[in-house]
């Protein structure tokens, strides 16, 4: 079974620090890894999406990276905002006809402080 | 377009009532799920369709039952509630595989169940 693992739990750091995310995942035959971001109470928004063959995406500050071959991913996000504060979830989904479901990590509190 | 639409947002049921928690999407996506959340146990897929009239179980499926109608809706069912049945539940849609397309996975805001 495909596990997901997120490190760390929880982040506090000041504003403008640059800062990196981890996702681990047990199997690599995975078809995309997804990147969400999720408010408290609220649902989640997809940050960025990599494909199997790719080996990294970039939007704004945002920057995914992905080796398969090690299970890892990283989200590095630069210069960071108080507006960045927010629960960060790394998804998973298999190769295979059918198979779309996404298994998710636990995600990582960040908190900016101004 | 409003995406993916959730109703209700929260709702409160007492152990052996049944519910229906309503999900719609107004992107024409062939693909929507159904996942739950809990604290420290991450989100779980519960049902998942890829079309109209086609359903399939996910990681967390008893208690809960699901049927696809329409593209645009795909309502989760609680025949009879019970407390460990208490998240938050989000639906998602995405376009399927076959179209070639990302698979980026659209969330709509999520109901939070309470069952007493």
């Amino acid at each position: 079974k495909q596990e997901v693992t997120q490190i760390p739990a929880a982040l506090s750091v000041p504003e403008g620090e640059n800062l990196v995310l981890n996702c681990s995942f047990t199997d690599s035959a995975i078809y995309n890894l997804q990147w969400f971001r999720q408010d408290p109470g609220k649902g989640l928004t997809s940050l960025l999406l990599i494909q199997s063959s790719q080996r990294e995406q970039t939007s704004g500050r945002l920057n995914a990276s992905l080796d398969k071959s090690s299970g890892r991913s990283t989200l590095y996000i630069a210069a960071s905002q108080p507006g960045d504060s927010a629960t960060y979830l790394c998804a998973v989904s298999y190769s295979g006809a059918g198979s779309y479901q996404l298994t998710f990590g636990k995600g990582t509190k960040l908190s900016v402080i101004p | 377009n409003a995406g993916v639409t959730q109703t209700p947002k929260f709702q409160v049921l007492k152990t052996g009532q049944s519910m229906t928690l309503q999900c719609a999407q107004d992107m024409n996506h062939e693909y929507m799920s159904w996942y739950r959340q809990d604290p420290g146990m991450g989100l779980r897929l519960i049902h998942y369709s890829v079309g109209a009239g086609i359903t399939d179980q996910g990681e967390v499926p008893n208690g809960y039952n699901v049927s696809r109608s329409t593209t645009e809706d795909f309502p989760l069912r609680l025949l009879s509630a019970a407390p460990s049945q208490t998240s938050v539940y989000f639906c998602a849609s995405s376009y399927s595989r076959q179209k070639g397309a990302k698979n980026i996975q659209y969330f709509g805001a999520g109901t939070r169940l309470s069952v007493l």
